[in-house]
């Protein structure tokens, strides 16, 4: 079955950790996003990329970094810059004409 | 600039009642792509509809049904008879231009969250 795979489903993460989030896709979708989802606020856009080795600031990066090496992956690693990393995030892939984003079934992530 | 407003935070509704959710919508762009997305309790987001701005035809998909209306900048969604099932957060967005690569962003509107009592 096609999809979006994200993992872990849970994160618990010690305050000054870096900590990286998974997200695979496999339906050849070119562009991927990452989102940031907290409570009364919505979906924010941390990353996007359009296509493999580029990738563009969202409107909430800082604290964010990620890769795009492979057409499938789109990793995102949560730094101890990051204020206040505890949120919902999830991972999104939608086709260069098609503009319906598809998602994965999100990583909530907890700093202790 | 670009902006999704879904005025209603909340609704409550009995088992089988109609519902409608308003999404009002502001863009500069000529050309543009409107959707709605469902998000259960589990989380992931489940993508519902696309409009196209030159499309305004209702839309009716079993129990859903879509009126967008560009006169009022308008892309209400109604449930039918509505179930427990039906509850979730459902959230209104609104496409624009990233850059020339015909890529887009979506701007969201922060969701209302329907609870369908039995």
């Amino acid at each position: 079955d096609g999809g979006i795979t994200q993992s872990p489903k849970y994160l618990f993460r010690k305050e000054g950790q870096n900590v990286t989030l998974s997200c695979e896709q496999n339906l050849n979708h070119d562009a991927m996003y990452w989102y940031r989802q907290d409570p009364g606020q919505g979906l924010r856009l941390i990353y996007y990329s359009q296509i493999v080795n580029d990738f563009q600031k969202g409107d909430i990066a800082e604290g964010y970094s990620v890769s795009r090496e492979k057409k499938e992956s789109f990793p995102l690693t949560v730094t101890s810059a990051q204020k206040n990393p505890t949120a919902f995030y999830l991972c999104a892939s939608s086709t260069r004409i098609n503009t319906e984003a598809f998602f994965g079934q999100g990583t909530r992530l907890t700093v202790v | 600039a670009q902006k999704v407003t879904q005025a209603q935070t909340e609704i409550s509704v009995v088992e089988k009642e109609d519902v409608t959710l308003d999404c009002v919508y502001e863009t500069r762009d000529t050309t543009y792509y409107l959707f709605w997305y469902k998000q259960p309790p589990s989380g992931e987001l489940v993508f519902l509809i696309r409009r196209n701005s030159f499309d305004e035809q209702n839309e009716i998909s079993g129990r859903y049904s879509w009126n967008f209306q560009k006169s009022t900048s308008s892309f209400n969604f109604t449930i039918t008879a509505s179930q427990v099932v039906d509850s979730a957060v459902y959230f209104c967005a609104l496409s624009e231009y990233l850059n020339a690569g015909n890529n887009r962003k979506l701007i969201w509107g922060l969701g209302t969250s329907l609870a369908v009592n039995p």
